[in-house]
């Protein structure tokens, strides 16, 4: 069975700050991805980033960017520069096969001015 | 390229009633999802259609919600007769294939209330 685990119930930082979410999975598949999903109060569901478990190098988005470290079956989303619109709710996300996306219970991460 | 849309985004229901969800996917996706998300937890799949056909309604439950998609657009989900723990965020996902390599495409979601 495939578990996703968000171990940050809730994160605050100052703005232009740098922030880490942890997520930790596990699955006995080889091939898989991993998603980040951001949900503001509106409530939709928006990728922030992917990552494919077949390739070593870190996928990176602009400010966002993760570290993958297959072995420990551990994919954490680190935000630089952190803006007000960061402010979310954070999901982390396994999906494998043609079977559906696991999501982590959530990081709430609040922005401060 | 519009997105997933979704009606209603609230409803309030008293419980023993019947409540139904409508979900219209990105023109072209094949693979149409349905998430409940209960307050302060991750979204959990109900069910999961390849165009009109179901592939994944494992975690549907299935005395009390039922799940369509005629021609293989649209998609209705029904809760009949609603109990107080169905109180969450429903959300439609589709995406272009039904890999997850693709990420899905989220709704803003119905919130549900039960009293």
């Amino acid at each position: 069975a495939q578990t996703v685990t968000q171990s940050q119930p809730e994160m605050s930082v100052q703005e232009a700050e740098t922030v880490t979410l942890s997520c930790t999975y596990d699955t006995s598949e080889n091939n898989y991805y991993l998603f980040w999903y951001k949900q503001p109060p509106s409530r939709q569901m928006i990728l922030v980033i992917r990552q494919e478990a077949y390739k070593q190098q870190n996928a990176t988005e602009n400010r966002f960017s993760v570290n993958f470290q297959k072995a420990a079956k551990s994919f954490s989303l680190k935000i630089s520069d952190s803006q007000l619109g960061d402010t979310a709710m954070y999901f982390c996300a396994l999906g494998q096969g043609a079977q559906k996306l696991v999501f982590g219970q959530g990081t709430r991460l609040t922005i401060n001015p | 390229e519009a997105g997933v849309a979704q009606s209603p985004r609230y409803k309030i229901i008293e419980k023993r009633q019947s409540v139904a969800f409508w979900c219209n996917p990105i023109s072209g996706h094949a693979t149409l999802y349905w998430y409940q998300q209960i307050l302060g937890q991750g979204p959990k799949l109900l069910i999961q259609f390849q165009n009109n056909g179901v592939v994944d309604d494992s975690q549907l439950p299935k005395d009390r919600f039922s799940a369509e998609r005629l021609k293989g657009v649209d998609s209705t989900l029904k809760i009949q007769p609603a109990k107080l723990e169905d109180s969450a965020v429903y959300l439609c996902a589709s995406s272009i294939e039904v890999s997850p390599y693709y990420g899905y495409t989220f709704g803003s979601g119905t919130r549900l209330t039960v009293v």
